[in-house]
């Protein structure tokens, strides 16, 4: 069964910097797209950032050129580095593994999720 | 980008009854849809795929359809684990991921 934990989230002031971590079992990161979505409290789901298997990376408008998303094959750990935080950043931050349809070949829905970890910005 | 919509935001149900929940997208995705259950406090939960390949482990009375633009998940007989936020997401062009608002099913 695949599961995954992240953590490192905290309260911090705007303008901080965090990094997130995320540990997967029963798979690797380095085989697969894998992906950071946000919950603000009391909010939907907002997507943050992506990092294929190959290493490209995107990410949302609202975290690009502050959040950066990396992986580390040898600790098989994902993580967000997270820069020049804002308020509006507060959220529980959750990673999930990018699932692939055998039977049509796309790609791009979310099969397993962590339980989040909750990043609080805010003076 | 493309914008999910859902309807409605809020959805009660007597348990036992069945529901039928909504998503648009702003633009084709074809069969690129996705449906998540969310409980409070807990993470999001895959439930289908593929616009309507329930996800595994997933009971037979979660149903999907739809294709381009309009799509329909059908809870029958709503059991009262089946209470929570129902979110849709749209992977056809990406990205950005985009999901909808979320429907909330309550108890009636």
């Amino acid at each position: 069964e695949m599961q995954l934990v992240e953590s490192g989230g905290r309260w911090i002031q705007p303008g901080g910097s965090l990094r997130l971590s995320c540990v997967p079992s029963g798979f690797t990161v380095n085989d697969n797209y894998m992906t950071w979505v946000r919950q603000a409290p009391g909010k939907g789901l907002e997507w943050v950032s992506v990092i294929y298997g190959g290493g490209d990376t995107f990410y949302a408008d609202s975290v690009k050129g502050r959040f950066t998303i990396s992986r580390d094959n040898s600790k098989n750990s994902l993580y967000l580095q997270m820069n020049s935080l804002r308020a509006e950043d507060t959220a529980v931050y959750s990673c999930a593994n990018i699932a692939y349809d055998v039977s049509t070949g796309s790609t791009g829905f979310f099969d397993s999720w962590g339980p989040g970890t909750l990043v609080t910005v805010s003076s | 980008e493309i914008v999910m919509t859902q309807s409605p935001a809020t959805l009660s149900v007597s348990p036992g009854e069945g529901a039928t929940l909504s998503c648009r997208a702003s633009q084709s995705v074809r069969g690129n849809l996705a449906w998540y259950q969310q409980r409070p406090g807990q993470a999001p939960r895959l439930l289908i795929y593929g616009a309507s390949t329930r996800a595994s482990g997933i009971p037979a009375r979660f149903s999907g359809s739809g294709s381009g633009t309009e799509f329909t998940l059908t809870i029958s007989s709503l059991q009262s684990e089946d209470f929570a936020v129902y979110y849709c997401q749209q992977y056809n062009n990406w990205p950005p991921f985009t999901f909808g608002p979320g429907t909330k099913v309550d108890i009636k």
